[in-house]
């Protein structure tokens, strides 16, 4: 049974680039959620995708966007990249937008900024 | 706005020395609260989900229990492969489910 995957796993850019991270949802989920985890801290939501709609977002600026493909895989696109977004990006999954259902993590991207 | 705050940061202990992390929440509705564990350079791995105060989930050495204000989880004669960051998230009923609000962590550290 596939986990979440995560690609790449680390990446290296300059401030002001662009950058676009993937994300495939465990098997049988169809609900992606993304998340900033800061060095040392707990992750924080950025938004999460549903039936390919972003369904909610958190206190995060319009550079960041994303998307959400038929096959419930998805992307994070973040542009003008400042050095305050180096961080882990984690991609977390579920089933479906309502009810309990805990989130299974992918092992995240690192992102780093020059 | 709903918050998490765990306590202690760091958690030193000797193998077989049992002790408990706490999490303090703050949060309109509790849909669910949730305990993941993580290790240097992976993704957090889930561990319990606790729905109502009162409730109590075990596997292996830990033990997670809920109160209205509070979460514990409890790790009795732990092992050193026990060593990780615990991380508490919390959801609430006024936002769809899979909005987690995460506390910080507490960093275990299980010498043998």
């Amino acid at each position: 049974d596939a986990g979440v995957t995560q690609s790449p796993t680390h990446l290296i850019k300059t401030r002001g680039q662009q950058v676009t991270l993937r994300c495939s949802p465990k098997s049988g989920h169809d609900t992606v959620s993304w998340y900033q985890q800061a060095l040392g801290q707990g992750p924080q939501f950025i938004f999460q995708y549903y039936e390919e709609e972003e369904r909610q977002r958190g206190n995060f600026p319009d550079r960041f966007s994303g998307h959400q493909f038929p096959n419930y895989s998805s992307e994070l696109n973040v542009n003008a990249l400042l050095l305050g977004d180096s961080a882990l990006y984690l991609c977390a999954s579920s089933l479906g937008s309502g009810g309990n259902q805990p989130q299974h993590f992918g092992d995240g991207t690192r992102l780093s900024i020059l | 706005e709903d918050q998490v705050t765990q306590s202690p940061e760091a958690l030193r202990l000797q193998e077989g020395e049992s002790s408990s992390l706490n999490c303090s929440y703050t949060v309109s509705g509790l849909r669910g609260l949730f305990w993941y564990r993580q290790d240097p350079g992976k993704g957090p791995e889930f561990l319990f989900t606790l729905y109502s105060a009162g409730e109590e989930k075990e596997k292996e050495r830990l033990k997670a229990t809920l109160t209205k204000k509070e979460s514990f989880l409890h790790i009795t004669a732990p092992k050193p492969e026990d060593s990780a960051t615990y991380l508490c998230a919390v959801q609430a009923f006024t936002t769809n489910a899979g909005k987690s609000t995460f506390g910080d962590g507490t960093t275990l550290t299980v010498k043998p």
